[in-house]
């Protein structure tokens, strides 16, 4: 079945350092991927998002480019804040009407001042 | 535009008893999908609605169950709750014209005890 992975986590840096928090997949077809954000308290927000090879997703200074050669979606950001600090979830879907996601196990960022 | 709400968003039940979960989805959106969030399991598909008919359904037994209602708004119940349901449980709607694209709500934190 499909399935996303993702860094163990918690991942702990200092402000204004580059982000990187890698994902890779595997599906039967050609799924959709996604990041989403969990801070603390709260549901999950989306991010971004990619649906096909070499599209590159972006929001809030963060990317991620779909390498389908890699099967991977990893997160990018060039200079972290305080307020990154949070629990980024790698997804994907197959199934663009049933919306049955695969969710990796989530990495944990924490960003010191 | 409001985001998806659930109610309650805390809630404390004991071995044996029933639960019932509400979701409103953002105005428009008519899919509305359920999710169980535990730290050792992470986030686990319940199942999916749109138009009150359910599309797709994870790998839950069937004390599980869920509805939806002609304004889109749905419902989960688990019956003859156990421990081990105790999670953080998130609904999220989208828009069937937007590819899989989820909007979360802050979730129903269910302890059981």
């Amino acid at each position: 079945g499909n399935s996303v992975t993702q860094m163990e986590g918690p991942v702990t840096l200092s402000e204004e350092a580059f982000l990187t928090i890698n994902c890779t997949y595997t599906a039967t077809g050609y799924p959709s991927l996604f990041w989403y954000v969990q801070y603390p308290g709260e549901g999950l927000q989306l991010l971004l998002k990619a649906t096909k090879a070499d599209d590159k997703g972006s929001n809030k200074g963060f990317e991620a480019t779909y390498r389908k050669e890699t099967t991977s979606f990893h997160l990018e950001k060039g200079s972290v804040q305080v307020s990154d600090s949070a629990v980024y979830f790698c997804a994907l879907s197959e199934d663009n009407y049933g919306q049955n996601f695969v969710f990796g196990p989530g990495t944990r960022l924490s960003v010191l001042p | 535009k409001a985001g998806v709400t659930q109610t309650p968003r805390y809630l404390i039940k004991t071995r044996g008893q029933q639960v019932t979960l509400s979701c409103s989805p953002i105005s428009g959106h008519r899919s509305v999908s359920w999710y169980q969030q535990t730290p050792g399991q992470g986030l686990q598909f319940l199942f999916e609605y749109f138009s009150e008919t359910q599309r797709n359904k994870g790998n839950f037994p069937g004390r599980f169950s869920g509805r939806q209602f002609s304004n889109s708004r749905s419902e989960m119940n688990v019956s003859t709750l156990e421990l081990g349901d105790s999670a953080l449980y998130l609904c999220a709607s989208s828009s069937r014209d937007r590819v899989a694209e989820q909007y979360f709500g802050p979730g129903t934190r269910l302890t059981v005890t």
